[in-house]
């Protein structure tokens, strides 16, 4: 059981938007405004999409926007395209460590 | 390029020792926290362990703490993973990921591909 709860699964149709949702609790989401989102396409090293819960990495489009609201944050991506098919994990600082979401596979039908 | 590999998985017998490294390169390697985040088969990442800078200071998951140590020699500019005393749910890829510069304990801006851990008799 992860800390974090993620939906296993969401789909969208290439230029729909989705969001992925992920809930904690006070000690963690609600408590520091450091969440990440991560994409993980299988094989591949795990990549950096949003961090401090709004902002963007160099590099990363700006379909991907994260929000938060008391202890759920929020990963939503416009303008679905077919590379965007991956897993993805949400992350939040937890005073002493980093927990993690169970992850959310995301189809683009 | 920015990298980070990690080596040293394999098949181990519960009880028995491993220990993974993860070779930085294309980067400062001395300026960045490094981590560990292990993801069993099916589930999410897991935390598992970090080290500052300077190799001053650690911590752990309370899962891991007193079997497993993680060093780093900033000249070689790799991170290593000691694993003792291991146990089947242990298993897991295991990933070095660094720290983000200004968010070191929160954020992990680069990843390796992971190395995978299986410990079964």
């Amino acid at each position: 059981q992860s800390a974090l709860t993620q939906p296993p699964s969401a789909s969208g149709s290439p230029g729909q938007s989705v969001t992925i949702s992920c809930t904690g609790t006070s000690s963690d989401i609600a408590g520091y405004n450091y969440v990440s989102w991560y994409q993980h396409h299988p094989g591949k090293a795990p990549k950096l999409m949003i961090y401090e819960v709004t902002k963007r990495p160099s590099g990363v489009p700006d379909r991907f926007s994260g929000s938060k609201s008391g202890n759920t944050a929020s990963l939503t991506v416009s303008g679905l395209q077919a590379e965007d098919e991956a897993d993805y994990y949400c992350s939040s600082y937890a005073g002493y460590n980093v927990v993690f979401g169970g992850g959310t596979k995301l189809t683009v039908l | 390029e920015v990298q980070l590999v990690e080596s040293g998985g394999g098949l181990v017998q519960p009880g028995g020792s491993l220990r993974l490294s993860c070779a930085a390169s294309g980067f400062t390697f001395s300026n960045y926290w490094i981590h560990w985040v292990r993801q069993a088969p099916g589930k999410g990442p897991v935390w598992v362990s970090r080290i500052n800078s300077d190799g001053s200071s650690t911590s752990y998951a309370d899962s891991v703490k007193g079997r497993f140590t993680i060093s780093r020699d900033n000249a070689k500019t790799t991170l290593w993973l000691q694993m003792n005393s291991l146990r089947a749910e242990d298993t897991a890829v295991y990933y070095c990921a660094r720290g983000d510069a200004r968010l070191p304990w929160s954020t992990f801006d680069i990843w390796g591909q992971g190395t995978m851990v299986t410990v079964s008799s």
